[in-house]
């Protein structure tokens, strides 16, 4: 099956630090999304984003479907974006689509 | 606009009993999914209903199983409960009925404990 992989594994920052998550897969993909985990479980939407740039405040993603990877940047970090970070291809299996997720990077942002 | 909604959050069973999770879509979402994450196997699906049909299972044992109403909410059930079933259940909801080709949104999840 498909494999996506998330590097950093683990990422410690000082507040207002930038960072780059990376988000490898291994086969063409129908979509792409990532998600922030908080500290009680729930993944927040960040960006859905097949392809292309977006922006939404402090972070931004980009996603190119040809070399099959995502980028997730974080400008002027604050505490409150420590958490875990997923990147979640769609594939289609079955006869339906589903999310296959990679492993995740865990953020420290420190004040 | 209300979120997905999960219930209960939080749950602890014993081994061999059995335990029904319940999830509510966001309104006018028609399909849901389920995912299971666990810190050894990360996040993983479940599966996934529309209109009331299974259209896609995980690798998962038949102890697993779910159904989805004609409001769109979903249950899903699980069986003779084993210590390796302890895990954050999520839900997810998208417009369907190309399930995950739309963006998906996720619930709080619920938190199962089997001892």
């Amino acid at each position: 099956g498909i494999q996506v992989e998330q590097s950093p594994p683990d990422l410690i920052l000082q507040e207002g630090a930038n960072s780059t998550l990376r988000c490898n897969f291994s086969d063409s993909v129908n979509n792409l999304q990532w998600f922030h985990q908080n500290p009680w479980g729930q993944l927040i939407n960040l960006f859905y984003i097949p392809s292309g740039t977006k922006q939404n405040g402090r972070l931004s993603a980009t996603t190119v479907a040809t070399e099959r990877y995502s980028l997730l940047y974080i400008s002027s970090s604050q505490t409150t974006d420590s958490g875990v970070y997923f990147c979640a291809v769609v594939i289609t299996q079955g006869g339906s689509e589903k999310l296959v997720f990679g492993k995740g990077t865990k953020l420290t942002v420190n004040p | 606009k209300a979120g997905v909604t999960q219930t209960p959050r939080y749950l602890i069973k014993t081994r061999g009993q059995q335990v029904t999770l319940s999830c509510s879509p966001i309104s006018g979402h028609r399909s849901v999914s389920w995912y299971q994450q666990t810190p050894g196997q990360g996040l993983q699906f479940l599966f996934e209903y529309f209109s009331e049909t299974q259209r896609n299972k995980g690798n998962f044992p038949g102890r697993f199983s779910g159904r989805q109403f004609s409001n769109s909410r979903s249950e899903m059930n699980v069986s003779t409960l084993e210590l390796g079933d302890s895990a954050l259940y999520l839900c997810a909801s998208s417009l369907g009925p190309q399930g995950a080709l739309y963006e998906q949104y996720f619930g709080p999840g619920t938190r199962l404990t089997v001892t």
